[in-house]
Order: structure tokens, then sequence, then C-alpha cells
């Protein structure tokens, strides 16, 4: 069975433009979350979608959303790119909802650099 | 002050040493998750966890739900094991299972 898989795997961006990243979950899993991790503030939960469905957000700015696809497949935008939005952004899948605690399998990730 | 606390924050060890991770948190949970994260990015869940203890292999993972604290533990530790150790639990509150992280753990294993 293929992983997650996110693409594209590096990004450079400039600021003020606006970036899309793509996440396609394991097959048969309905749940896709987010997070955002820094060297300065670790491991950050973004959002979590389920079948379609935004189901959660972490305390970020309106500039990040996303969205679900019917099958599954997730997209996160951020738009007017500022430095500290330079990271990691991980997304993982799960078969269920995240308080159905099943567990959650993750990407590799897209590092994101804003100049 | 953070929901989730781990210590040590690094560790060095020399290989075939045992390994403890701690692991504190302040809020209600549902679960606790311990992941690994290699040098190269990708994230592996290596437990959840609600109650009691679950063994894999040379990790042991333990949670004691009153006093909200959770270890993991190597046995004959490596140096594949070298890797950041991140705890996260999952709030049961208003936040719908929200994943809190702690800072990780540092870990490098010596031959």
């Amino acid at each position: 069975k293929a992983g997650v898989t996110q693409t594209p795997r590096y990004l450079i961006k400039t600021r003020g433009q606006q970036v899309t990243l793509s996440c396609s979950p394991i097959s048969g899993h309905r749940s896709v979350s987010w997070y955002q991790q820094t060297p300065g503030q670790g491991l950050q939960f973004l959002f979590e979608y389920f079948s379609e469905t935004q189901r959660n957000k972490g305390n970020f700015p309106g500039r990040f959303s996303g969205r679900q696809f019917s099958n599954s497949r997730s997209e996160m935008n951020v738009s007017t790119l500022e430095l500290g939005d330079s990271a990691l952004y991980l997304c993982a899948s799960s078969l269920a909802e995240l308080d159905r605690n099943y567990e959650q399998y993750f990407g590799p990730g897209t590092r994101l650099t804003v100049t | 002050k953070n929901e989730v606390e781990q210590s040590p924050q690094n560790l060095t060890a020399q290989e075939g040493e045992f390994i403890t991770i701690n692991c504190s948190y302040s809020v209600g949970i549902s679960a606790l998750h311990w992941l690994q994260q290699h040098p190269g990015g990708g994230i592996v869940s290596l437990f959840m966890l609600s109650s009691g203890k679950k063994k894999h292999g040379r990790l042991i993972a333990t949670i004691n739900i009153q006093e909200k604290h959770s270890s993991l533990h190597i046995t004959a530790s490596h140096p594949r094991d070298s890797a950041v150790y991140i705890c996260a639990v999952r709030d049961y509150g208003g936040s719908q299972g929200n994943l809190i992280f702690g800072k990780g753990t540092k870990l490098s294993v010596k031959p």
C-alpha cells in the first residue's frame, strides 16, 4: 500500500506570493491533517479535514487555508507569504476523525522557504 | 508554560545503554502519541496509548494518567535509534482532537 505523498517536496517563494501544497492520503483514509514545523515553535497543528469538511483548526491566521476533495486528497494554501512561514509542512492521514484515535501516518513533508 | 513538556531536550548515549525520555502534560487527554523523526524530516508514529504500557521490539512506552506523565524507554540502544522523539497529546477538550506537541528530545547514540 502506498504511503502518504506530498508535493512538491521543496519550494522557494518570495514574500507576498501565495503557495499551494498537496497531500495524497493512504488509500481508504478519509482524515487528513496538516502540521507546520519550525525550529522555534516545533510542530503545530494547522487543520484537520474529514470527508471534505474542516473539523478543526489550529491557532493560525486566515492566510492559511485548506480543502479536501471527494477522493480525500487535500490541499493547503498560504496567501501573502511572510518570512516566518518558512517551515516544513507535514500532512498525515488516518482512517477516521482524529478524536477517534486511529493511528496517523505522516507524509515526508514539503519544505517551504520564503525569501 | 507549555502544555506538553519533554525531558531531556538532548540526550547522548553509548550503544547498548538503556534510555528513558519523559513527557509531562497539563491538559486532559484522550490519547498520547510518541513519534520519531529522523534527520531527513519524516515522522513515524511509534505508539499511541491511553493507559498502561505498550511494547514494540526494543521500545516500551508507559503512561500514568493520574500523574499526567509518560515515558519512552529504549533498551539496548543502537546508533540507528538516533533521532528526535516527540511526545504529542490529543486534547479531549473543546478542540475536537487537536494534537499538542512537545518540543522533542534529540537522541544521539554513539557506537
